[in-house]
């Protein structure tokens, strides 16, 4: 079965920093897809970045960039430019056979990213 | 604006009664999911449906039930029979296309209380 492990539980930021969130990822599936997702305190989930697990390139999405190294099962995101917006939990998850199927994505227990002044 | 709607926002049910927790989008999506998120942790499946009038168990579908009569909506009931439903439930769609990704949107969540 596949499992996402999130380390950090939270995470402190100063403003106009950048800031790195760990994602590893457990799964013998060769084709997956791994995404962040981030969650303010009014508790919609917003999709920010994806990589699939044959992209040679990691994915950038505005200030978000995700650090995949596939030997090692991590997808970590990278935020840039730290904006006091960007205070929330944010959440790695991954989906097998993406294509062509419904996406059952597996989340892991989130981050808690604060950005102070 | 295209999207995902739930409701109530808040729900408070007491015990021993089924409740039934509103999803609908106007997205054009084929694929729905209903996810449950407790306290500190992550979201986990319920139910998902790729299709009208089919769905799947996720991975916590005990004590829930669901239907998909049209494509815009995917109510889910939760029963009795559930243990422990205090929790915030998540409605989420996506397409359903072959060789791409299927990014799931989500709806802003309703938060059911047991009193």
């Amino acid at each position: 079965a596949q499992k996402i492990t999130q380390t950090q539980p939270g995470m402190f930021v100063q403003e106009k920093e950048a800031v790195t969130l760990d994602c590893t990822y457990d799964t013998s599936d060769p084709s997956y897809g791994l995404f962040w997702y981030k969650q303010p305190s009014s508790g919609e989930m917003i999709f920010l970045i994806y990589q699939g697990s044959y992209d040679q390139q990691n994915a950038t999405e505005g200030r978000y960039s995700l650090n995949f190294q596939k030997a090692r099962k991590s997808a970590n995101l990278v935020i840039s430019a730290s904006q006091l917006g960007d205070s929330a939990m944010y959440f790695c998850a991954m989906s097998l056979r993406f294509t062509g199927t419904a996406s059952k994505l597996t989340f892991g227990t989130g981050t808690r990213l604060q950005v102070t002044l | 604006d295209g999207g995902i709607t739930q409701s109530p926002k808040y729900l408070f049910r007491k015990e021993g009664q089924n409740v039934t927790l509103s999803c609908e989008q106007n997205l054009n999506h084929d694929a729905m999911y209903w996810y449950r998120q407790d306290p500190g942790q992550g979201l986990r499946l319920i139910y998902y449906s790729q299709i009208v009038n089919d769905f799947q168990k996720g991975d916590i579908a005990e004590g829930y039930s669901v239907s998909r009569e049209k494509k815009e909506s995917f109510p889910l009931t939760v029963t009795s029979a559930q243990k422990n439903p205090t929790a915030f439930y998540l409605c989420a769609s996506s397409m359903v296309w072959v060789g791409s990704y299927n990014e799931q949107f989500f709806g802003p969540g309703t938060r059911l209380t047991v009193l």
